[in-house]
């Protein structure tokens, strides 16, 4: 079982949608969760930065933390196209700076 | 946070060759890291670049392979040798300042193997 799950399959959304992107993961010790966004040939930028449960805002987004389901959440209010990329999510535990991802998830926003 | 530099961006190689990827941070950082990122898998870390020592390698990866140098808190270079087609993807640098600090990225080498 790998550490951190994501479903890979790509997310076609019209504009003004929200997208709900999920991940599931393994490690009971990982304390950090993280989103990154990583458009077409470019290197993965951090999104948002969590610690422990709970929810945390910026802007149009939304991550949630369920430590107790082992569950990760991303959602985008009001997409634009230029939400369109690969959401990748990730987490480590604490001192242990290796991030474990998972394999990312293709959104389009249509216009 | 820090601005990351890698060069080359991209590169086609040809089979036995290798290819050595640098990495230059505009600040110093205690952390800096080297990543693989598959299509259609998830990135793996291939080694922590250790400034003034030996790199750490992750299980499956090997130093003869990718050897690593970090001369200093500020730059780092991955070196791909002898390689095969099996080697093509994007090789990524990452940074952290330590502590609770979350890993920032390059843009990442993306590397073909004829």
């Amino acid at each position: 079982q790998k550490e951190v799950e994501q479903d890979p399959g790509p997310l076609s959304v019209p504009e003004g949608a929200i997208v709900s992107l999920n991940c599931t993961y393994s490690n009971s010790a990982f304390q950090y969760f993280m989103w990154y966004r990583q458009y077409s040939r470019k290197g993965p930028e951090l999104l948002m930065y969590t610690y422990s449960s709970g929810n945390k805002e910026d802007g149009r987004f939304t991550a949630q933390v369920d430590k107790s389901s082992k569950y990760i959440s991303l959602f985008i209010r009001d997409s634009q196209p230029s939400d369109s990329a690969t959401y990748l999510c990730a987490a480590r535990s604490y001192g242990n700076n290796r991030l474990a991802f998972g394999k990312g998830n293709q959104v389009v926003v249509i216009p | 946070s820090a601005v990351i530099s890698q060069k080359p961006s991209r590169d086609i190689c040809q089979r036995g060759t290798s290819l050595t990827i640098q990495c230059q941070v505009d600040s110093q950082v205690t952390m800096m890291f080297w990543y693989r990122q598959q299509p259609g898998q998830s990135l793996t870390l291939i080694a922590t670049a250790n400034q003034g020592s030996e790199a750490t390698y992750e299980s499956g990866f090997v130093i003869d392979k990718f050897p690593i140098s970090r001369p200093n808190l500020t730059f780092s270079t991955l070196t791909v040798s002898n390689m095969s087609p099996e080697d093509s993807s994007i090789y990524l640098c990452s940074v952290g300042t330590g502590g609770d600090s979350p890993l920032h990225f390059g843009n990442g080498t993306r590397l073909t193997v004829t």
